[in-house]
């Protein structure tokens, strides 16, 4: 079973700070995304990723930042934390479309971090 | 642009009774189409896809879905809800056929079960 894995549960953090958001997956997945869930809005698309050291930006990317050092792992970050950011911030991974077999092929998700900035 | 629009951010149901999520979508091309799952405390799940295959779609734990394209919409069915169907939905919607695989996500619709 693929396993995506958010490093903290939960995570509080004052207005300013720098925060960073892990994710790392065992399944050698070329894709990366990630999504912040807020109640009525469903889930957003901040960033993702197709490769190593690769990035494009989501529909919500003002405010974050990310970087894919190694294939496994995919970190969000927030250079200044702000309130507007209190959220709960799912990542998933996903294999290359490469193949018609691999078209659509689903998206693996964490448990999410929620993340409360004060 | 591709959209989708889920009709019902609650719904309840008891134990052993039909289930219905309704789902509308907005696309100027035949549409890749999904239902994810998330339980409490979980991340989503695929349930099911609709990849312009068989219109009739069935996924895991005895839920399915119909594409209908001259209603533009993608319901979640299920004959008889089970304690463990709680959980919140996501109708989503493939952004572009071609590229990079952007998905759209529904608002959700929690399904409440009560015995």
């Amino acid at each position: 079973d693929v396993k995506v894995t958010q490093s903290s549960r939960y995570l509080v953090k004052r207005t300013g700070e720098k925060v960073f958001l892990e994710c790392v997956q065992d399944m050698d997945h070329e894709n990366m995304f990630w999504y912040r869930q807020d109640p009525g809005l469903g889930l957003r698309l901040i960033y993702f990723s197709y490769d190593v050291k690769m990035k494009e930006k989501g529909d919500i990317p003002e405010g974050y930042s990310v970087s894919r050092e190694k294939k496994e792992r995919f970190s969000l970050i927030l250079e200044s934390a702000s309130t507007n950011q209190t959220s709960m911030y799912l990542c998933a991974s996903s294999v290359r479309e490469l193949t018609r077999s691999s078209y659509n092929s689903p998206l693996h998700f964490g448990n999410g971090t929620r993340l409360t900035v004060t | 642009a591709q959209s989708v629009t889920q009709l019902d951010s609650h719904v309840s149901v008891s134990e052993g009774t039909p289930v219905l999520l309704r789902c509308n979508y907005s696309s100027s091309y035949s549409p890749s189409l999904f239902w994810y799952v998330q339980h409490p405390n979980k991340g989503l799940q695929l349930l099911l896809k609709y990849t312009s295959a068989a219109t009739l779609v069935k996924g895991i734990n005895g839920f399915e879905a119909e594409f209908k394209k001259s209603e533009t919409s993608f319901h979640l069915t299920k004959p008889s809800a089970h304690m463990s169907d709680a959980a919140e939905y996501f109708c989503v919607v493939r952004r572009g056929n071609t590229g990079f695989q952007k998905l759209v996500f529904g608002t959700g619709t929690r399904l409440l079960v009560s015995p």
